[in-house]
């Protein structure tokens, strides 16, 4: 079946340091890969995608490639800021289908 | 972000009261779903309309009534609720379901429900 785990949270870390969120999938097909974010008191924003392999999704300084072989789309942030604290969700979608998969989130908390 | 507004936001009810949860997307898709967010659970996807027909229950209590009159709108009627349905609610849209470049799934806030 199709599949996403994250790593267990709840992840803390001082302003500026370097972040990493593991997640890795398990597919039937061929996904496309997404990391949603999740602000306190709001809904799922999207942060970033991929599409196919080697493909690397960016924005607001986030970071992730879309790694076949090791079948990984791991969350990265070179300096995190206070305002990054938010669960951070990646999930899956296989093109084709309907359905989005998503990892259980990880709570990130930033402190000053 | 506005594209995809939810209302209520909030809803206190209880089991025996019937109230509805509205969505309305400004994004011009076809596809609109409903999700279910317990504490402690995976994101669980509801219903998916495409072009206002529903093509996957996932195998939702029919106390939970979805309703789609056209591609911006979607409902999802509530009655004779349980304690265990109290939840956040998000609804999304996107351009095309399943389809590679198109199918990027877009969240509204929630409607964070209260079942006593």
């Amino acid at each position: 079946g199709n599949s996403v785990t994250q790593m267990e949270g709840p992840v803390t870390l001082s302003e500026e340091a370097f972040l990493t969120i593991n997640c890795t999938y398990t597919a039937t097909g061929y996904p496309s890969l997404f990391w949603y974010v999740q602000y306190p008191g709001e809904g799922l924003q999207l942060l970033l995608k991929a599409t196919k392999a080697d493909d690397k999704g960016s924005n607001k300084g986030f970071e992730a490639t879309y790694r076949k072989e090791t079948t990984s789309f791991h969350l990265e942030k070179g300096s995190v800021q206070v305002s990054d604290s938010a669960v951070y969700f990646c999930a899956l979608l296989i093109q084709g289908a309907q359905k989005l998969v998503f990892g259980q989130g990880t709570r990130l908390t930033i402190n000053p | 972000e506005t594209g995809v507004t939810q209302t209520p936001r909030h809803l206190v009810m209880g089991m025996t009261n019937k109230k509805s949860l509205k969505c309305e997307q400004h994004l011009g898709h076809n596809a609109m779903y409903w999700y279910k967010q317990s504490a402690k659970k995976p994101l669980e996807l509801m219903f998916v309309y495409n072009f206002k027909e529903q093509t996957e229950n996932n195998s939702v209590p029919s106390r939970f009534s979805p309703e789609c009159p056209n591609s911006s709108h979607l409902f999802l009627h509530l009655h004779t609720l349980q304690p265990e349905d109290s939840a956040l609610y998000l609804c999304a849209s996107s351009q095309v379901p399943g389809l590679a470049g198109k199918e990027t799934q877009y969240f509204g806030p929630g409607t964070r429900l209260l079942v006593l």
